[in-house]
């Protein structure tokens, strides 16, 4: 059952462009949404997260709008450079579990 | 880069053969996490340690297994290997009571079965 949905599966994008990947959720429970950027033979790094008692934030070229009534969740990467490319998951979670349930990954390249 | 260390980077394995993989957790965290990524895939949750004691297991057979210390390093026991075990194995600490607990990745063990 796969509770985190996200498209698309890939992305170019020319630079100084924004990059948009989104996730639409199925658990109202969740209550924490990060987003997770995991470079080759590398482990994922936490970016950004947001609760679902906020629309949007913001993080330098990085922000998260969240729509609660839609269950789904985006992030945007203005300007986007050659150094972001790398392979985005949203994830979800919920206070009282252990665990983290991931999106099955968004491939970003960033053309020169 | 995270204070989280696994061992080894990469290892190969036959079938029905078994694997012990480690992980020492970020100065601090007491909460360890395992994850299984395979390739192309987001990581999947194997289970959680706290206080040395499973603290939460998703849908993996009982040949997966671990154990915590008290120094909160941990180890990811695999029994029986089968090909499809071929993944990248993650470790993620993280303070257990902490707002909603962030988890922080180590960089993996890259398992090959064969």
């Amino acid at each position: 059952q796969q509770q985190v949905k996200q498209s698309p599966q890939s992305l170019i994008v020319q630079k100084g462009g924004i990059s948009i990947i989104n996730c639409a959720y199925e658990n109202t429970a969740f209550d924490y949404f990060p987003w997770y950027q995991q470079f080759p033979g590398k482990g994922p790094a936490l970016l950004i997260a947001i609760r679902p008692d906020v629309s949007e934030k913001k993080e330098g070229r990085f922000t998260i709008s969240f729509n609660k009534s839609a269950k789904q969740f985006s992030l945007h990467i203005m300007d986007s450079q050659p150094g972001d490319s790398a392979t985005y998951f949203c994830a979800a979670k919920y206070s009282s579990a252990s665990k983290i349930i991931f999106g099955s990954g968004t491939r970003l390249s960033i053309r020169p | 880069e995270t204070g989280v260390t696994q061992s080894p980077t990469h290892l190969i394995k036959t079938r029905g053969q078994q694997v012990t993989l480690r992980c020492s957790s970020q100065s601090g965290h007491n909460t360890v996490s395992w994850y299984q990524q395979a390739l192309g895939q987001g990581p999947q949750f194997i289970f959680q340690y706290y206080r040395e004691e499973e603290n939460g297991r998703g849908n993996f057979p009982p040949r997966f297994s671990g154990l915590q210390f008290p120094n909160y390093s941990s180890e990811l026991n695999v029994n029986a290997l089968e090909l499809d075990d071929s993944a990248l194995y993650l470790c993620a600490s993280s303070l257990e009571g902490s707002f909603r607990e962030t988890q922080y990745f180590g960089p993996g063990t890259r398992l090959l079965v064969l």
